[in-house]
């Protein structure tokens, strides 16, 4: 059985940056998909980007890209999401899914919050 | 971000069907991009429900249902249980968009 457990929540000063991990295990094929989505509070799920580890090339979401990098260690089947320049507005919780049949998210991890705040 | 539009809330009492509807355009679901389908309980992750427009995970009960047609899809929910109220969010893919991949408005499932 797949599972994806993300690091602990995060409080962070606004202009400073974050780092959320992302460990999978139970995946038996080397060529998956990891993405990452938000959810501010109160509100829906909002894709940000993806990356096969093995291949180590992320995709973002325009609205994403410049400030968000997603990296992965494939050695320790780990996928990293980083927001820099956090705003107020980046509040919110941050999940990891895998990709799987039909290109569905059929596993999630459980959730980071992250919260900025001066 | 979203450009799948569903409604905010449907309710309906225990045993009722109540029905999600997810319109798109001709950039995701119209293009014949598959829909899928997330449940999301209360301070829970999202679960899949539905993928490939009609297919059920292994575990999910058959009393949910898929359908897509034109730019346009559906879930439905028999039998209503109270343990069904939730959020429920659809999902495609979208190429007319730098987004990849792209999510309902999401619409909350009360239980009368």
């Amino acid at each position: 059985q797949v599972q994806l457990v993300q690091s602990g929540a995060e409080v962070k000063k606004p202009g400073s940056s974050v780092k959320v991990s992302c460990k999978a295990s139970g995946v038996t094929s080397s060529s998956y998909t990891i993405t990452w989505v938000r959810q501010a509070p109160g509100q829906g799920l909002e894709w940000m980007g993806r990356i096969i580890p093995i291949l180590g090339v992320p995709d973002y979401a325009q609205q994403f890209q410049g400030r968000f990098t997603i990296t992965a260690d494939e050695s320790t089947s780990t996928a990293y999401m980083e927001l820099s320049s956090l705003r107020s507005d980046d509040t919110a919780v941050y999940y990891c899914a895998r990709s799987g049949i039909m290109a569905a998210f059929d596993f999630w991890g459980q959730g980071t919050q992250v919260t900025v705040s001066s | 971000q979203a450009v799948l539009t569903q409604p905010p809330s449907v309710s309906g009492a225990p045993g009722q069907t109540v029905t999600i509807s997810c319109t798109g355009s001709s950039s995701n679901i119209g293009a014949g991009y598959d829909v899928h389908w997330y449940q999301q309980l209360p301070g829970t992750a999202p679960k899949l429900l539905i993928y490939g427009n009609t297919n059920r995970p292994s575990g999910v009960p058959d009393r949910f249902s898929g359908s897509k047609s034109g730019t346009s899809a559906s879930l439905a929910i028999a039998g209503l249980h109270t343990e069904d109220e939730a959020d429920y969010y659809c999902q495609s893919f979208d190429s007319g968009l730098n987004v990849y991949y792209v999510f309902g408005t999401g619409t909350k499932v009360t239980v009368l």
